[in-house]
């Protein structure tokens, strides 16, 4: 399979904890994205690498949250201290700079904080 | 990135074609349109994009007006499995991030 995956598909985590999901981009890829998406809502956009560097944050992206993706190849977002508004869709996708083709996108990790 | 305006909601009978339109009037001169679809509880699936030609792929095919400020998806024989949240973006082609709105959500019954 060469698609994007991601990991775990569901988190159910009691508030407070932390918590760390993972995606895995297609290989050739070199930008990586990281979307929530909560219920009725289209995905909003929280953070992109282009290879190892985080080039832009967004504002959704407090200081609980952190990405990382050390090799240029698999990323971690990881959300410390969680809240129940941070239940949501955890999305990442992946496409290579430069081409206008879209995004790849995996299923998703789905988080329930409570 | 030129906002975006999509009906809600439509309706589309099995086997017809199904016709879903996107205003962008203020869309650039080197913006694409692109187009998504996200099925419940997946991740959104890229269809097709186009900037000034009309596109056609074994998914859909895109026609953009001649003035590039709306343009139209069509799914020329709509089933169920096509039942989702149908996306329209316009942004350049190398741009850093997607910016989604709602969306319209199609309905195929038999």
């Amino acid at each position: 399979d060469t698609g994007v995956s991601q990991d775990p598909r569901h988190k159910i985590t009691k508030r407070g904890q932390n918590v760390t999901f993972r995606c895995d981009p297609i290989s050739e890829h070199n930008r990586l994205y990281w979307y929530r998406q909560t219920l009725g809502q289209g995905p909003e956009f929280l953070t992109y690498f282009q290879n190892e560097a985080q080039l832009e944050k967004s504002r959704l992206l407090s200081d609980r949250f952190s990405a990382e993706r050390p090799k240029g190849s698999f990323s971690t977002l990881e959300i410390q201290r969680t809240e129940q508004g941070d239940s949501a869709m955890y999305l990442c996708a992946s496409s290579w700079e430069g081409s206008s083709y879209g995004y790849t996108f995996g299923s998703g990790t789905r988080l329930t904080v409570v | 990135d030129a906002k975006t305006t999509q009906p809600p909601s439509m309706d589309c009978a099995e086997g017809r074609a199904a016709n879903l339109p996107c205003n962008h009037s203020t869309i650039s001169g080197n913006e694409y349109v692109y187009w998504y679809r996200q099925i419940h509880s997946q991740g959104p699936q890229y269809i097709i994009h186009g900037l000034k030609n009309n596109e056609t792929n074994e998914m859909a095919s895109l026609i953009i007006t001649e003035d590039r400020k709306s343009s139209t998806l069509i799914l020329p024989h709509a089933t169920l499995r096509d039942t989702a949240v149908y996306y329209c973006i316009a942004q350049t082609g190398t741009a850093s991030k997607l910016t989604f709105g709602t969306g319209t959500r199609l309905q195929v019954t038999l």
